[in-house]
């Protein structure tokens, strides 16, 4: 199995400011997704990352907000743009490992960040 | 879209006696269905899935059936113990996307 590399792994920030999460996979994959996971709460998917091209965000989910990059197979970063206390959550990446069609999904440690 | 429902939320079960968590899909194009353990601040984790084809799966104490006619597959875990506790998700695969359930909270009683 893959190692998914989460960073930072928690942090505390104020509101206004923006926060850029990096998700490193050190095996080679298909496609990688990004999640909120708002306490006590289930797993919403926020958007798809495509290798070199924009990603695909999900309904409620705008780029503005959440910029997402992915420069290669291996590496994706997220943004939380402009953060309020609303945006206090865990962010998660996935991802889908080369020759496993499109599933299954496997979960980094996660981003746990409040916003004051 | 699809939409996954799961039940029961909360569930508290004897060290020793069987889970059972329940989850309903409302896409019938959906071909795949995993389940993930998350204990209290870490990652979620898969521990078994099953893809259309197939009714029934079983990996040691954890076992995951699916009905497709009816659109409902079943986490069962048998034999449980302390270590089980943890908050378990279903999911229905949506094309390339998943979609989770709201998650089943499971305490074991020593």
């Amino acid at each position: 199995s893959a190692v998914i590399s989460q960073k930072p792994s928690r942090d505390i920030c104020q509101r206004g400011t923006s926060l850029t999460i990096q998700c490193q996979v050190d095996s080679q994959v298909t496609m990688m997704f990004w999640y909120r996971q708002q306490p006590g709460q289930s797993l919403t998917l926020i958007a798809t990352a495509n290798q070199g091209s924009e990603a695909t965000y999900e309904s409620g989910f705008v780029i503005d907000k959440f910029p997402i990059s992915r420069p290669n197979l291996t590496f994706s970063t997220l943004t939380v743009s402009n953060m309020s206390p609303e945006d206090s959550s865990i962010y998660l990446c996935s991802v889908v490992l080369v020759g496993r069609d499109n599933q299954p999904q496997h979960f980094g440690d996660g981003t746990r960040l409040s916003i004051l | 879209g699809e939409n996954v429902e799961q039940h029961p939320s909360t569930l508290s079960v004897q060290e020793g006696d069987s889970a059972v968590i329940k989850c309903t899909y409302s896409d019938s194009a959906s071909n795949y269905f995993p389940w993930y353990k998350q204990e209290l601040g870490k990652r979620p984790q898969l521990i078994i899935d099953i893809r259309s084809n197939v009714g029934e799966k079983k990996d040691q104490r954890i076992a995951v059936t699916l009905n497709k006619t009816a659109k409902h597959f079943s986490l069962h875990i048998t034999e449980t113990q302390p270590e089980d506790s943890a908050v378990y998700f279903c999911a229905a695969n949506n094309d390339y996307k998943l979609s989770f359930g709201a998650g089943t909270t499971v305490t074991v009683r020593a």
